[in-house]
């Protein structure tokens, strides 16, 4: 079984709906983030999780909010969706002991119409 | 967002080639990172560098740690099919009060059997 799971996998929205992704990991690691990554560019980091009750935004928080609802579940919501959201979003996870290295998850492709 | 400049941005090369890539910012890290990433999937750490002027390598893989802090290459020996995909750099700052995290634009490899 994967390390780091998301859900969905895909998702096609209409411009306006509320969306939540969802990453759960089973590594036991107790930082999380949530990335970004459109055509051509590199990964962009939308808010990360050092612990439970620790919540940060990344280079591009605007437009999203997170939820870390236990050490291994941290969801990202989009609470009203617009086209140019669409993109490929990667949850990623690392221990605080070797921060450096980030263990991603499969990615959810999402479309905003 | 503040992303780290790769070149080439895509590269065909024949199997059994060398390939280079490098990675620069305007900025100072504590880490240079080089990730993988192949069709449909998560980056995958390839290598970690931690100290400026580092030269580290993994199999045919071999990194160094620029010595102003603000840069960093990879080489990939003896290309072969599978080193196909998207190769990513991304440096760490961390220091009180500071994190950032930043992935590069990518270097796309393909290599012609």
């Amino acid at each position: 079984d994967a390390d780091v799971t998301q859900t969905p996998r895909n998702r096609i929205t209409k411009t306006g709906k509320r969306i939540m992704l969802e990453c759960s990991q089973t590594k036991g690691h107790d930082r999380m983030y949530w990335y970004r990554q459109d055509p051509g560019l590199g990964l962009q980091l939308i808010y990360y999780s050092f612990d439970v009750k620790d919540i940060n935004k990344g280079e591009i928080s605007d437009g999203y909010s997170v939820s870390r609802q236990a050490q291994a579940k941290f969801s990202l919501s989009l609470e009203s969706a617009i086209p140019n959201q669409t993109a490929l979003y990667f949850c990623a996870t690392s221990d605080s002991d070797r921060g450096e290295t980030q263990y991603f998850g499969p990615g959810t492709r999402l479309l905003v119409l | 967002g503040q992303q780290l400049n790769q070149s080439p941005q895509s590269m065909f090369i024949q199997e059994g080639e060398d390939v280079s890539m490098n990675c620069t910012s305007s900025s100072i890290f504590n880490t240079w990172l080089w990730y993988k990433q192949d069709p449909g999937e998560g980056p995958v750490l390839l290598i970690a560098l931690y100290k400026a002027g580092e030269l580290t390598s993994n199999g045919r893989l071999t990194a160094q740690f620029g010595i102003t802090r603000k840069d960093s290459f990879l080489n990939i020996s003896a290309s072969i099919p599978s080193d196909v995909g998207i190769y990513f750099c991304a440096g760490q700052l961390r220091g009180s009060g500071t994190y950032k995290y930043i992935f590069g634009t990518g270097t796309r490899l393909k290599v012609l059997a």
